[in-house]
Formats: structure tokens, C-alpha cells, sequence
């Protein structure tokens, strides 16, 4: 299995344009989650799905910033408009069945909004 | 609510050395606990687990933790580090089976000389 797979890896930006971050989780996981990694709030969790609904969007910090899941093996993270203060490392993981018992992450998207 | 406390940004060990890194949560029943390891540009991997049981948990590449609760910790040790254990460790919990938030600490950088 390829694992986890975000793209792009590295996305720079100017303040005020859309961003948009993709994710395709492991086949066969029926959990998604997308985080985000600050040096100061450290790794945070955004949103997560289960089989493409979304339960929690709880820690997605503003309107500006929407989460999608059409299908099983694809998901997306829309920042519109994007500020400075957005620029951090955003990370997609998937699961299995239970939550707890192990999470796989992708190898983040570097975002830089200038 | 949930809280973990990872007390060293950054530990710096000679290759060989013994390692401990320390990791104190806040939680008021039994916590799930993971370790998890971030290599520079990559996402995080699960180093080990404890859900119940014996509380000295093995995991993988050598290292292992111990749950204590009378301390609020689950400190993790390696008996002799390898050039290759350079990376972020980070430490998380959870409150238990069928929760989806996963806390996690700011991390503790590791470096190793030579």
C-alpha cells in the first residue's frame, strides 16, 4: 500500500487566494482526519470523517476554511481566503475501524501564504 | 480536558547513550497513551501504545514506555540511541475506546551526535 498521500507537498501562496490541499487515505480506512502543525499550537486536530461524513469539524478555526469528502478515497481542505496566520504544515491521516488503535499520516503539505 | 505536557523541547544524546524522554497528561480516568515519531519532512508514525495491562509497553525500533499513574506519566526510553533516532517525538492521548480526540503534546526535539 502507497499510504497516506497529500498533495502538493509544498504550496505557496499570496494572501486572499484560494488553497486547496488533498488527501487520499489508505484504501479500506474508514476514518479521515486532517490536522494541522504550528510551531506554536503544535499538531491540532481540524476535522475528521467517517465514511465520508464528517463528525467533528469542531477544530476547524474559521468559516474560511472547509473540509470535503466526496468518495472514500478522497478528500480535500479548502482555505478561502487565506491569511498569513494560515501558514503551517497540514496533515491527513486515516484509520481503520477503531480510532485508538492506530493512525497512519501522510507526509504533510507545507503551506506558505505571504 | 485532556492535556499533555512534554517538559524538553530539545535533547541532545552522544550515539550509544542511554534516552528517556518524558511525557506528563492530564486526564482524570484511564487514558489511552501513544508515542508517536516525526523524521524531518515526514508525517508521524506510531511508536508504541498502551491501552491497559502491563504497564512496560514495547514498541517499535527498539524503544519502550512505561505508564505510571501515580505520576500522570508515560516516559519514553531507549537503552542505547542509534544515529537514526534523530527526529521529533511526540506524545498523545486519548480518553479512551470509541473517542476520536487525540491530544497531543508540542514535542521533543532528539538529536545525536555521532
Amino acid at each position: 500500500d502507497a499510504g497516506v498521500i497529500q498533495s502538493p507537498r509544498h504550496e505557496v501562496t499570496e494572501m486572499g487566494q484560494e488553497v486547496t490541499l488533498r488527501c487520499k487515505p489508505i484504501s479500506g480506512h474508514d476514518y479521515l482526519f486532517w490536522y494541522r502543525q504550528t510551531m506554536m499550537r503544535g499538531l491540532e486536530l481540524l476535522i475528521y470523517f467517517n465514511n465520508n461524513v464528517p463528525i467533528d469539524d469542531s477544530g476547524m478555526p474559521e468559516d474560511r476554511f472547509s473540509a470535503k469528502m466526496p468518495n472514500a478515497s478522497f478528500s480535500t481542505l479548502k482555505i478561502q481566503p487565506s491569511e498569513p496566520r494560515d501558514s503551517a504544515v497540514y496533515f491527513c491521516a486515516s484509520s481503520p475501524g477503531r480510532y485508538n488503535e492506530k493512525l497512519f499520516f501522510g507526509s504533510g503539505t507545507q503551506l506558505s501564504v505571504l | 480536558a485532556q492535556s499533555v505536557t512534554q517538559p524538553d523541547i530539545h535533547i541532545t544524546v552522544s550515539e550509544g547513550a542511554s534516552l528517556e524522554l518524558r511525557c506528563n497528561y492530564s486526564y482524570g480516568a484511564t487514558p489511552y497513551l501513544f508515542w508517536y515519531v516525526q523524521s524531518p519532512g515526514q508525517g508521524l508514525q506510531l511508536l508504541l501504545k498502551y491501552f491497559s495491562g502491563d504497564t512496560l509497553v514495547q514498541g517499535i525500533k527498539g524503544f519502550e514506555a512505561e505508564f505510571k499513574r501515580s505520576q500522570s506519566s508515560f516516559n519514553l526510553r531507549k537503552p542505547s540511541v542509534h544515529w537514526s533516532d534523530a527526529a521529533e517525538y511526540f506524545c498523545a492521548v486519548c480518553s479512551g475506546a470509541g473517542s476520536y480526540q487525540l491530544t497531543f503534546g508540542k514535542g521533543t526535539k532528539l538529536s545525536v551526535i555521532p
